[in-house]
């Protein structure tokens, strides 16, 4: 079955730039979407449409796509950005809508 | 404002059954197709499927075939997830989660844009 890899922890200082990157082979041809998940709380879609920010996300929250590999950009990190992210994104052949990551911890040090 | 209220925390035991309920307001239920997602205690997140909130057509992604059924009240805007034959391995967070859809050249993408707060189901004995 499909899979998106992404790093388990990214650690970074307060004000410091994170990037989270999330890898799959139909990345070249598939939008990919991030999703914040602070502890006991449901997600929140932070990216859409591989760099788009929905309204009430900070400008600080950016995405990018290189070929197979997908980032997600926290600029000027506060602590209240530190939560789980996800990746999601369909596999090649739209036999699977919706594939999510592996998860990334992100830890503001 | 768009929301999705979910029913509270279940305790249940091996065998038996669960219903979850998803209560949509601020927008218009038959007009985007709802999701459900599971994630264990210290996972991450899995798609179980979706329904088609027009038709009632559920879709079940692979492994959540057989013991889990999608369901919908139209006339309260609810969508529902029951699991039955309980297993000590259902027990997760269940979120429901509406579809959101981008259109690109004739091509469809599919992503989750407002989330319900979650449904814990404990399964013990």
């Amino acid at each position: 079955s499909y899979e998106l890899t992404q790093p388990p922890s990214v650690s970074v200082s307060p004000g410091q730039t994170a990037r989270i990157t999330c890898s799959g082979d139909a990345l070249p041809k598939q939008y990919a979407y991030w999703y914040q998940q602070k502890p006991g709380q449901a997600p929140v879609l932070v990216i859409y449409k591989d760099s788009e920010r929905p309204s009430g996300i900070p400008e600080r929250f950016s995405g990018s796509s290189s070929g197979t590999t997908v980032t997600l950009t926290i600029s000027g990190v506060q602590a209240e950005d530190e939560a789980d992210y996800y990746c999601q994104s369909a596999d090649s052949s739209g036999t699977s809508l919706y594939v999510f990551g592996t998860g990334t911890k992100v830890t503001v040090l | 404002q768009v929301q999705l209220v979910q029913s509270g925390s279940e305790l249940k035991k091996p065998g038996a059954s669960v219903k979850v309920s998803c209560k949509a307001s601020g927008y218009t239920f038959t007009s985007y197709a709802m999701n459900w997602v599971r994630q264990a205690p210290g996972q991450g997140l899995e798609w179980m499927g979706w329904i088609n909130t027009n038709t009632g057509n559920p879709t079940y992604a692979q492994g959540f075939t057989g013991r889990f059924v999608f369901s919908l009240d139209t006339s309260v805007s609810t969508a529902y997830l029951q699991i039955s034959s309980l297993k000590a391995e259902d027990t997760a967070v269940y979120y429901c989660a509406r579809v959101a859809i981008v259109v690109v050249r004739w091509s469809y993408y599919y992503y989750m844009d407002v989330w319900g707060k979650g449904t814990t189901v404990t399964v013990s004995s």
